[in-house]
């Protein structure tokens, strides 16, 4: 069975660091694309960062040269380092399996399963 | 960056209704397109990929169709466990923007 569960959210005051984890089990992190998704208090759901199999990732405007995406693979586990924390930061923050198939000539993708999601919040 | 909206934000249903929920893309992106479900405290659960195709294990009252700019997710009768918000994702091009959501509540 499919499962991600995230880790490391909690209160840290602005310009701090937090590292998120995400174990997975059923299977294996590094074969598959993974992102990071995050939702503030009351609002919708943000795109955050991309890590794909290959090792490329990308990110958001809103945390570019703030943010790293990474795994370990012996671990099974995606991380998202946020450093220089804002308070527009504050959110839970949800890692997904992001599934990239393609067919017909053209690449689908899409967010298959997702964690249970981790509060961080930012503020003195 | 490709801007979604989604229209209504706000739907008021009742049960055994027909509902239909509208994404519309700032620019064409063939059918990059997907929908999730999200509960009150809970992660989004993926309904639909690739604008049409529906996940393993959805209801086969929920629908979506469209491509390039103009993409709908309907449901054909609603159950009492559908009231929920909805969100389109598009999945053309970085940053993967989601819609602003649409709230499904019971009249």
């Amino acid at each position: 069975e499919v499962q991600l569960v995230e880790t490391g959210g909690g209160l840290i005051q602005p310009g701090g660091s937090l590292r998120l984890s995400c174990a997975a089990s059923g299977f294996t992190v590094s074969s598959n694309y993974m992102s990071w998704v995050r939702q503030a208090p009351g609002k919708g759901l943000e795109w955050v960062s991309v890590i794909y199999s290959g090792g490329s990732t990308y990110y958001a405007d809103s945390v570019k040269g703030r943010f790293t995406i990474s795994r370990d693979n012996s671990k099974n586990t995606l991380y998202l380092q946020m450093n220089s924390l804002r308070a527009e930061d504050t959110a839970v923050y949800y890692c997904a399996r992001d599934i990239r198939y393609c067919s017909g000539g053209s690449c689908y993708e899409y967010f298959d399963y997702w964690g249970q999601g981790t509060l961080v919040t930012v503020s003195s | 960056d490709i801007q979604l909206t989604q229209s209504p934000s706000f739907l008021s249903a009742s049960v055994g209704d027909r509902v239909t929920i509208t994404c519309r893309a700032s620019q064409g992106i063939s059918s990059y397109l997907a929908w999730y479900q999200q509960k009150p405290g809970k992660a989004p659960k993926l309904l639909i990929y690739a604008a049409s195709t529906l996940q393993s294990g959805v209801p086969s009252r929920f629908s979506g169709s469209g491509s390039g700019t103009e993409f709908t997710l309907t449901i054909s009768s609603l159950q009492p466990e559908d009231f929920a918000t909805y969100y389109c994702q598009q999945l053309n091009s970085y940053p993967n923007t989601f819609g602003q959501g649409t709230r499904l509540e019971i009249k």
